[in-house]
């Protein structure tokens, strides 16, 4: 069966930097793009970046542009999602998603990311 | 990348049905029939329940349903149970080719 696992959440001070990954297992991992998706304590679901099946484009929301960086080792069935210059406002659960059409069918549980001093 | 416009709540009875609606614009809902749907019970992570406006994942019941008019579409959720109850979220790629979330609507089953 299709699992994803996220890890690398903690606390961050403001202006630090943290790398998530996502661990898949139970599909073709170098066949699907990714997504990763946040949802702040207590609000809605917030898209953050896709990558393409064999990590040729990257897109992302426009406040984390230049910020985060989406990757992926298609030999490890592992995609990552760089943070840098974190603020407050990126504290959330950070989920992973694989791609089906234009839609995401497998989510994995997520994993907190806390920024604050 | 403006949020797609949910109702912050719904409610019905068991046996009744709802309808949640997200209203985009002509660059995301409005633009493609890429609108997705997600439920997401307290302290879960989403699930599908809806893709391509109308498709069902297999195991979603058929009592789950979707359809689009020009920049808004609608969940269908009919002879409503109890465990319908949760947050569902709709989803649209956009002509940015970006995805875009809606706020959100707490179904309530009364």
């Amino acid at each position: 069966q299709v699992q994803l696992v996220e890890s690398g959440g903690g606390v961050v001070q403001p202006g630090g930097s943290l790398r998530l990954s996502c661990a898949a297992s139970g599909f073709t991992f170098s066949s699907y793009g990714m997504h990763w998706v946040r949802q702040a304590p207590g609000k809605g679901l917030e898209w953050v970046a896709f990558i393409r099946f064999d990590g040729s484009s990257k897109y992302y929301t426009d406040s984390v542009k230049g910020r985060f960086t989406v990757s992926r080792d298609n030999s490890k069935s592992t995609q990552y999602l760089q943070m840098n210059s974190l603020r407050a406002e990126d504290t959330a659960v950070y989920y992973c998603a694989k791609a089906k059409e234009m839609a995401t069918d497998y989510w994995g549980q997520g994993t907190l990311v806390t920024v604050s001093s | 990348q403006s949020a797609l416009t949910q109702p912050p709540s719904v409610s019905g009875s068991p046996g009744q049905s709802v309808t949640i609606s997200c209203t985009g614009t002509s660059s995301d809902v409005g633009s493609y029939n890429r609108v997705s749907w997600y439920q997401q019970p307290p302290g879960t992570a989403p699930k599908l329940m809806i893709y391509d406006v109308t498709n069902r994942p297999s195991g979603v019941p058929d009592r789950f349903s979707g359809s689009k008019s020009g920049n808004t579409a609608s969940l269908t959720i009919s002879g409503l149970q109890a465990e319908d109850e949760a947050d569902y979220y709709c989803s649209s790629y956009t002509t940015s080719s970006t995805w875009v979330f809606g706020g959100g609507t707490k179904l309530t089953v009364l």
